[in-house]
This record gives C-alpha cells, structure tokens and sequence, in this order.
C-alpha cells in the first residue's frame, strides 16, 4: 500500500518562510505524480493551491508556490501571514486514476 | 461561477445503502471528470473515486461496495453506496477536476454520512 508522508505539525513567524514536504513511499516525488496541493480550515471544505507540480489557480496567493525538492513535493510559504494558519494537504497520482493523499500538516503561524 | 452542492448525506446502519449527489453549475460538466474524496471526523482526506468521459476507478477501499455515476443531461454526479461500516463515517466532497486533468480544482461544501445502530 502506498504511503504519502507529510510533516505533522510546522510553526512559523508571521513574515517568515516555511516549506512543507510530501514524500512518496515508493520513492523519488516526479511531475508524473502530478502533486496537487490542498488548503483546509477548520470547518471548511478544502481549497486547491497547486496543481501538477507548481501551477496556481486564479485564487492562489503569490506567497504560496510549489516545486520538486530533494525527491518529495514541496509547498513553500514565502512571507507568512496569520491567515495561513490552516492543515495543508498534499495528493499524488500513481496511474489509473489512483490518488493519494498525504495524511496533513498542520501549520501553526506564531 | 462554479458550484457544486453536494446532498443525500445521512444517518444509516451499518449494512445499508445510501446515494449521494454532486449537483454541478457554471461549467461545462459534461466535459469534467470528477471526483469524490472524503474526510473522517478528525482525519484526513481519501480519494474515493472518480469518473470521465470513458472511465471509472475506485480506490480500493470502496471498491464494489460503492459505484459512481453521472448525468450530464442533469449536469449531476452521484454516488451509490452499500454494504455500509462505521468506517465508511465521513463528510463526502464532490470535486471538479480542472482542463487537462491531474487536477482537483474546485471542492463542494461536502455531505456528512454517518453509519451507526
């Protein structure tokens, strides 16, 4: 069974830079998993950020951006605001329309 | 604008059936694969299913327990579910999947399923 590994818990500065990871249990994280991105506050439906690898929606800050980095997926926050306190969600595609997600980090902004 | 609103969600016993629906507006449904993906009270997301033009698949933990559907002359997604366990307990989200596909765009306000005697 395939596991999607995710930081549990991260706390940053507001103004400062954070970058969560998402790891792949099969190994190396390529554009092929296509890594999407999932902001999710509570009570409240999820929210895409990122699509295949690094792409924004209409919607996405500019301080949010995604990328490829030391074989996982990536998520970085640049200038950190306290409305980014949310649990963030990563999901990846392993072929034949098999997802999967990551099991969430929690993003404290303190 | 896109909408997708998402009803059916209920109280059921454990071996029962219930079917969800997604309905979608403000875009071309007929022409968007979808999804369903849901969320245990306090845990994290799980891809159910998802269906296109042609195509079908269920993760596995679903998987002939549960059967996605679509009407595209009633712009609808549905999800008929049986032989129902506690662990099937979840808010159920409908989820568009963006042009060119490997993309979850955009998210229902999701349906809550509880199966209990």
């Amino acid at each position: 069974q395939t596991v999607v590994t995710q930081e549990p818990s991260m706390t940053v500065s507001p103004g400062g830079t954070v970058t969560l990871t998402c790891a792949s249990s099969t190994g190396t994280v390529t554009s092929g998993h296509y890594p999407n991105w999932f902001q999710q506050k509570p009570g409240q439906a999820p929210r895409t950020l990122i699509y295949r690898t690094s792409s924004k929606h209409s919607w996405t800050p500019a301080r949010f951006s995604g990328s490829l980095l030391g074989g996982k997926a990536a998520l970085t926050l640049s200038g950190v605001q306290p409305d980014d306190e949310a649990e963030y969600f990563c999901l990846l595609f392993y072929g034949r329309a098999q997802w999967v997600f990551g099991g969430g980090t929690k993003l404290t902004v303190l | 604008e896109v909408q997708l609103l998402e009803s059916g969600g209920a109280l059921v016993q454990p071996g029962g059936s219930l079917r969800l629906s997604c309905s979608a507006s403000g875009f071309d449904f007929s022409r968007s694969a979808m999804h369903w993906v849901r969320q245990a009270p306090g845990k994290g997301l799980e891809y159910i299913s998802s269906i296109g033009e042609y195509s079908i698949f269920y993760a596995d933990s679903v998987k002939g327990r549960f059967t996605i559907s679509r009407d595209d002359s009633k712009s609808t997604l549905y999800l008929q579910m049986s032989s129902l366990t506690p662990d099937d307990t979840a808010v159920y989200y409908c989820v568009k999947d963006a042009p060119g596909g490997y993309s979850f765009d955009y998210w229902g306000q999701g349906t809550l399923v509880s199966v209990s005697s």
